[in-house]
């Protein structure tokens, strides 16, 4: 059974800085990893899809990478903005998407 | 807009009535997912649709829960005799096909409040 984790649980930094979310996952044989952002009351926005065949995703500020094999993948946030005060979820999917418990990010200016 | 659509958005209800959540999913997505999320977790997968057959149900979806897709488009579901544990956030997600293998896309609605008194 596929289980999904993400540390930490709640992340408070200033302005500017660099983040790295972490997910990880009990079973390896996954087909893709996708990153999700959920604003307080909202739905979800996916932020990046890697393939199983991917390293890393890419999409400004954003960078995502998996690692198969140590059932692990990270978001790096650069250069961090208050707008970017979110809950960040990772999914894997089986025939429906298995969620961690996500990261709740608050960037103070 | 051609994104999922979730009615109502906001939902207060005694304990013990019914309560109904609708969701219209992207007019040519052939699956359709429903979860539940309530504060500080992740959100929990209930059950799922391909055109109108119901393909999974989760232990999560006791006897009071009934989802339906007529037709293959549009998605209800229903809580009868609604409990305080009920309360949480009821999304609806919707992608083309399968999620494995084919970088297929999840796309949520906006959710469902559902708060019980």
């Amino acid at each position: 059974k596929q289980e999904v984790t993400q540390i930490p649980a709640a992340l408070s930094v200033p302005e500017g800085e660099n983040l790295v979310l972490n997910c990880s996952f009990t079973d390896s044989a996954i087909y893709n990893l996708q990153w999700f952002r959920q604003d307080p009351g909202k739905g979800l926005t996916s932020l990046l899809l890697i393939q199983s065949s991917q390293r890393e995703q890419t999409s400004g500020r954003l960078n995502a990478s998996l690692d198969k094999s140590s059932g692990r993948s990270t978001l790096y946030i650069a250069a961090s903005q208050p707008g970017d005060s979110a809950t960040y979820l990772c999914a894997v999917p089986t025939d429906k998407l298995i969620f961690g418990t996500g990261t709740r990010l608050q960037v103070f200016p | 807009d051609t994104g999922v659509s979730q009615n109502p958005r906001h939902k207060i209800t005694k304990r013990g009535q019914n309560v109904t959540f609708r969701c219209d999913p992207i007019s040519e997505h052939n699956r359709l997912y429903w979860y539940r999320q309530t504060l500080g977790q992740g959100p929990e997968f209930l059950t799922y649709f391909q055109n109108e057959a119901q393909l999974e149900k989760s232990r999560l979806l006791s006897d009071r829960f009934s989802a339906e897709r007529p037709k293959g488009s549009f998605s209800t579901l229903e809580i009868q005799r609604t409990e305080q544990g009920d309360s949480a956030m009821y999304l609806c997600a919707s992608s083309l096909d399968g999620l494995q293998g084919t970088g297929n896309t999840i796309y949520f609605g906006e959710g469902s409040w559902l708060t019980v008194v």
